[in-house]
């Protein structure tokens, strides 16, 4: 099966600032790669999909992109309810395949 | 708005059994395919099960098949996961979730439910 490796595994960022997420894919899933967000005691939820396409509601900071097996994802400027677990998740192959997170802290 | 209930979860013994349900409500339940997808402590997701909208195709982790049977009642909107034989390893918050078309094949999830836990322990 695809494993996806997230890193790093906590990211410390200061509110306002940019955070930068990474994503690789341990073979080819073309853009079929979805990012979610996942706060203490929540349900996931969907943030984005393809690789760069955001689901519905969710803000503009948010942003993904892909190179090869390399998937990243982008908050432009942390909010405080940004601060949350962020997993990816490869749908290309069978089966569907999750990252381990990313913890986004406050600095 | 869609809604996905988890109900269910328990304290179960090695080798013992336990349903989980999942209620859903704000969209046409059979046109999506569904999928259970779990959370150890302190781990990532893991994608356990899914079934098509029409309920005629399943699909299963090599950790579970066997063991686990997902199956749904498009009359009441409820999807379930039947767990059998189960595992201390199989303690885990579970997630039920939809994809985005009526197949069960490889596909994002667009809406969760809130979990609902499962611990297997003697």
């Amino acid at each position: 099966e695809i494993v996806m490796t997230q890193s790093p595994a906590t990211l410390s960022v200061s509110p306002g600032e940019r955070a930068t997420l990474s994503c690789r894919a341990s073979e080819s899933v073309s853009t079929n790669v979805a990012w979610y967000q996942q706060k203490p005691g929540q349900a996931p939820r969907l943030l984005i999909s393809a690789a760069s396409t955001r689901a519905t509601g969710i803000p503009a900071r948010f942003s993904g992109s892909a190179s090869g097996t390399d998937f990243t994802l982008t908050i432009s400027s942390l909010q405080s309810e940004d601060f949350a677990v962020y997993s990816c998740q490869q749908y290309n192959h069978w089966p569907p395949t999750f990252g381990q997170g990313t913890k986004v802290e406050i600095k | 708005e869609v809604h996905l209930l988890e109900s269910g979860g328990d304290l179960a013994q090695p080798r013992g059994s336990l349903r989980v349900s999942c209620e859903a409500s704000g969209f046409t339940f059979g046109s999506y395919a569904m999928a259970w997808v779990r959370q150890a402590p302190g781990k990532g997701l893991e994608w356990v099960s899914a079934v098509s909208g029409g309920g005629g195709h399943t699909a299963y982790a090599d950790s579970v098949k066997g063991r686990f049977t997902i199956s749904r009642d498009n009359s009441k909107n409820t999807l379930y996961l039947q767990m059998n034989s189960l595992r201390v390893e199989d303690t885990a918050v579970y997630y039920c979730a939809r994809l985005t078309i009526p197949y069960a094949v490889a596909d994002f999830f667009d809406s969760w439910g809130q979990g609902t836990l499962v611990t297997v322990s003697s």
